[in-house]
């Protein structure tokens, strides 16, 4: 069965250094999404990418960034981690643009990561 | 950003009851989306509404497209305690923008 996978589901890091989160989804679906989920915000648009080589800044992006160089992967880079970086990452993936299920986005299980 | 407005924040209910939520936006949406999350886990895709006025059940659940496509209704009926969960509405406007509602906690009581 198709799904959507992400590495590591807990993480530990230091403020400063480099951290990537992993994610990888078997759907063969063009979009690829990052949100960030904190209490009373709910999830918040990271970075997205609408197809290999295409990404584009959400509402939260300063101080992380994407690569895609295939359509399965969307690993989600923070440059130098900050506390405020504290929170629950989710990656998700839809059909491409212009296809009647486009808005339709799946999850994967999260990664909670913690900045000390 | 813009964010939806979802309505109860929590709601606390006995088995058995019906649970209704919504779901209000100051602009013009073209899809709504309602997904279901349990703890520790990602959310789920439950209901996608794609027209207007468009009702569309998925077993217990029942979700509206508001005339206005400015609101959406989620009903779940005789509710089980594997309900229990944080409920978020979704949606695109007319600029393809996609946004999430802030979630209703709902608490059912065996």
């Amino acid at each position: 069965d198709a799904e959507i996978t992400q590495s590591p589901r807990h993480k530990i890091t230091e403020t400063g250094r480099q951290v990537t989160l992993a994610c990888h989804q078997t759907w063969n679906h063009n979009n690829m999404f990052w949100y960030r989920q904190d209490l009373g915000h709910g999830l918040r648009l990271i970075h997205y990418s609408y197809g290999v080589q295409d990404t584009n800044k959400g509402e939260v992006s300063d101080g992380y960034s994407v690569s895609r160089s295939n359509t399965e992967d969307l690993p989600l880079t923070l440059e130098s981690a900050a506390s405020s970086q504290t929170s629950v990452y989710f990656c998700a993936s839809s059909a491409a643009l212009g296809l009647a299920t486009t808005n339709e986005q799946f999850f994967g299980p999260g990664t909670r990561l913690t900045v000390l | 950003g813009q964010q939806l407005n979802q309505s109860p924040q929590s709601m606390f209910i006995q088995e058995g009851e019906d649970v209704s939520m919504n779901c209000t936006s100051s602009s013009i949406f073209n899809t709504w989306l309602w997904y279901k999350q349990d703890p520790g886990e990602g959310p789920v895709l439950l209901i996608a509404l794609y027209k207007a006025g468009e009702l569309t059940s998925n077993g217990r659940l029942t979700a509206q497209f508001g005339i206005t496509r400015k609101d959406s209704f989620l009903n779940i009926s005789a509710s089980i305690p594997s309900d229990v969960g944080i409920y978020f509405c979704a949606g695109t406007n007319t600029g393809n923008q996609f946004y999430f509602g802030t979630g209703t906690s709902l608490t059912v009581i065996p």
